[in-house]
């Protein structure tokens, strides 16, 4: 079966860093993605990992180890906008599959 | 450039009654998904078109859902009859080839309510 685990909710304040977790368990892998959600909206393409490592785009950084199955999405310089829920994708086949195991996301919460 | 655009945002419907949802992709996207999303989960995949040919439809429910995507543009979701468990959020996306299947765009979405 494919599983990605990320934890439920989190909480951080205005202008603090807060990192969102990935563990997978899929039947293969050639790449991970992250998504956010605003309530009530289409969800958004944030980043791609598809080599271990850091990938910077802006505020946000999203990092990857395939050793440990393993991912991060880390959110910098918080604002009240980016109060919404986070999703990490698995691209579980690679090729001309085009399909992506979504996680169960977790609910950003930003206070003032 | 236009966005993925899903009709109609919200649907209420009583059970055993038929429900249908259209989605218009971006321009020039070949590969088109329609997703089920049930409260605090992540999207899951029903079926997915590269073009017009359904080329995954592994996880659609094919007793009561129906789907087509004629002329490779326009699709439309069908479920008969609806069931209560069926109340969810349909989405739809799309993907061209510049972006590959990580960076999918999609629509708002349709909130269907079976009662």
């Amino acid at each position: 079966g494919q599983s990605l685990e990320q934890p439920s909710e989190v909480t951080a304040v205005e202008g603090a860093i807060v990192q969102i977790n990935c563990t997978y368990q899929t039947s293969g892998f050639y790449g991970l993605s992250w998504y956010q959600q605003h309530d009530g909206g289409a969800p958004t393409f944030l980043s791609y990992n598809g080599l271990d490592g850091l990938e910077e785009t802006g505020r946000f950084s999203s990092f990857l180890s395939r050793s440990d199955s393993y991912g991060y999405l880390l959110l910098q310089e918080l604002q009240m906008k980016d109060s919404a829920s986070y999703f990490c994708a698995v691209d579980p086949y690679g090729g001309a599959t085009n399909k992506l195991i979504f996680g169960t996301g977790t609910l950003l919460a930003v206070q003032p | 450039e236009a966005g993925v655009v899903q009709s109609p945002r919200y649907k209420i419907i009583e059970k055993k009654q038929p429900v249908a949802f259209w989605c218009n992709p971006i321009s020039g996207h070949n590969t088109l998904y329609w997703y089920r999303q049930n409260l605090g989960q992540g999207p899951e995949l029903l079926i997915r078109y590269e073009n017009e040919e359904a080329v995954d439809d592994s996880q659609l429910p094919k007793d009561r859902f129906s789907a087509e995507r004629l002329k490779g543009v326009d699709s439309t979701l069908k479920i008969q009859p609806a069931e209560l468990g069926d109340s969810a959020v349909y989405l739809c996306a799309s993907s061209g080839d510049r972006g590959g299947s990580y960076e999918q765009y999609f629509g708002p979405g349709t909130r269907l309510t079976v009662t």
